[in-house]
């Protein structure tokens, strides 16, 4: 079993749609937790950052992290064809100085808005 | 550079070939990692440097693989003999210490046959 799970999808929606993408983890240590979004044939870029538990809310997006159930989700409000893309869920036990490093990355969840 | 350079996009390599991965980071950013990213899977991580210091290459899938930054800006790298199974994305990503995630450049597409 792998340490973070997340369903490949795929998944459609129309424009406008409220988005929920979610990765679940096994590793108790994990403590950092972030959202990559990733267009065809390019890197991952970040969407959102978050430590330990709680809500943080930028724009359109909101990530959830839920500790104590080893689950992060990741909301889109009013989703627009350009959020086409895959979503990566990312998490890593450590953050600063020289043990900050090795992300576990989900598999990705691919992502449609049509319009 | 305004983002994280990688050479080539695209590389293609007849197996048992020798092959060299270039990234360039963000000037400034002295953490560096390599990752490799296959068909419909996320990036799994290969290895780390800080400046010039490979701190943790234990990703790294066999001994063949190959990794160094010796200034500590410019890293390369490099898989010696390829096989099939390592057709593969590969992604260089780089961040301050304690930055609030890493910045990905495009990657390197490998195809072996």
């Amino acid at each position: 079993q792998k340490e973070v799970e997340q369903d490949p999808g795929p998944l459609s929606v129309p424009e406008g749609a409220i988005v929920s993408l979610n990765c679940t983890y096994s590793n108790s240590a994990f403590q950092y937790f972030m959202w990559y979004r990733q267009y065809s044939r390019k890197g991952p870029e970040l969407l959102m950052y978050t430590y330990s538990s709680g809500n943080k809310e930028d724009g359109r997006f909101t990530a959830q992290v839920d500790k104590s159930s080893k689950y992060i989700s990741l909301f889109i409000r009013d989703s627009q064809p350009s959020d086409s893309a895959t979503y990566l869920c990312a998490m890593s036990a450590n953050a600063g100085g020289t043990s900050y490093g090795k992300l576990t990355f989900g598999q990705g969840t691919i992502l449609t808005v049509h319009p | 550079g305004a983002g994280v350079s990688q050479s080539p996009r695209y590389k293609v390599a007849k197996r048992g070939q020798d092959v060299a991965l270039r990234c360039d980071p963000i000037s400034g950013h002295v953490s560096l990692f390599w990752y490799q990213q296959a068909l419909g899977q996320g990036p799994e991580f290969l290895t780390y440097f800080q400046n010039e210091a490979q701190l943790d290459k234990s990703g790294l899938p066999s001994d063949r693989f190959f990794a160094e930054r010796p200034e500590g800006s410019v890293s390369t790298l490099k898989i010696q003999r390829t096989q099939q199974e390592d057709s593969a994305v590969y992604l260089c990503a780089s961040s301050l210490p304690g930055g609030d995630g890493y910045t990905f450049g495009s990657g390197t597409r490998l195809t072996v046959v």
